[in-house]
């Protein structure tokens, strides 16, 4: 099973602040990596397919990159309704996901 | 739109059985792969099955040999048949679009299932 490992598993962020999270594989799963969002309550969202390509309706702040098995979603100018945790997921092989990193305004 | 809505979910002791399904509307159903995720009270998410749109089913080791996935596409509707069910199998369940080679583009509201004596 290929072991997905997010840091930070938390943190507290201000308005505008450009935010990273990683997300780490256990062995190279070229970019087959996606990334979601799940707001408190709500049901997971996803933000970007294959490492980095964009999805439609979601705000251009949202980015990612990487391959292999470094990985990062990058947030430009954090809105206040970013607060949510993030999760990455992999389908090199029998799907995982990441522990998760929740955000919260400081 | 698209809508993808289960339903099934309940409390049930351990050992027990629960079917889960899913009703998807505003896509072509057949044309779509579909899965389980699953999320336990306050944990993370972990993919629990998923079926080609032609049946094909793969299974988390963790579900294999006790949960069945099966689709009706003529009722636009994901099954999943829940055996010997354990505590450790209490979480919401959410109907994707998506199998295990494939991101998950929708995703339904979820059912919550409670195993507990």
């Amino acid at each position: 099973e290929i072991v997905l490992t997010q840091s930070p598993e938390f943190q507290s962020v201000t308005p505008k602040a450009k935010v990273t999270i990683t997300c780490r594989a256990s062995e190279s799963i070229g970019t087959s990596l996606h990334w979601y969002q799940q707001k408190p309550d709500q049901s997971p969202k996803l933000l970007i397919k294959y490492a980095s390509q964009s999805i439609s309706g979601v705000p251009s702040r949202f980015s990612g990159s990487g391959s292999g098995t470094d990985f990062t979603l990058t947030i430009n100018s954090l809105e206040v309704e970013d607060v949510a945790a993030y999760y990455c997921h992999q389908t090199s092989s029998s799907p995982t996901f990441g522990q998760g990193t929740k955000l919260d305004i400081k | 739109d698209e809508q993808l809505v289960e339903s099934g979910g309940d409390l049930v002791q351990p050992g027990g059985s629960l079917r889960l399904s899913c009703v998807v509307s505003g896509l072509t159903f057949r044309n779509y792969a579909m899965s389980w995720v699953r999320q336990a009270p306050g944990k993370g998410l972990e993919w629990v099955s998923g079926i080609t749109g032609s049946g094909g089913a793969s299974y988390a080791n963790s579900v294999k040999g006790r949960f069945t996935i099966s689709r009706d596409n003529s009722k636009s509707t994901l099954y999943l048949q829940m055996n010997s069910l354990r505590v450790e199998d209490s979480a919401i369940y959410y109907c994707v679009t998506g199998n295990s080679f494939t991101y998950f583009d929708y995703w339904g509201q979820g059912t919550r299932i409670t195993v507990s004596s």
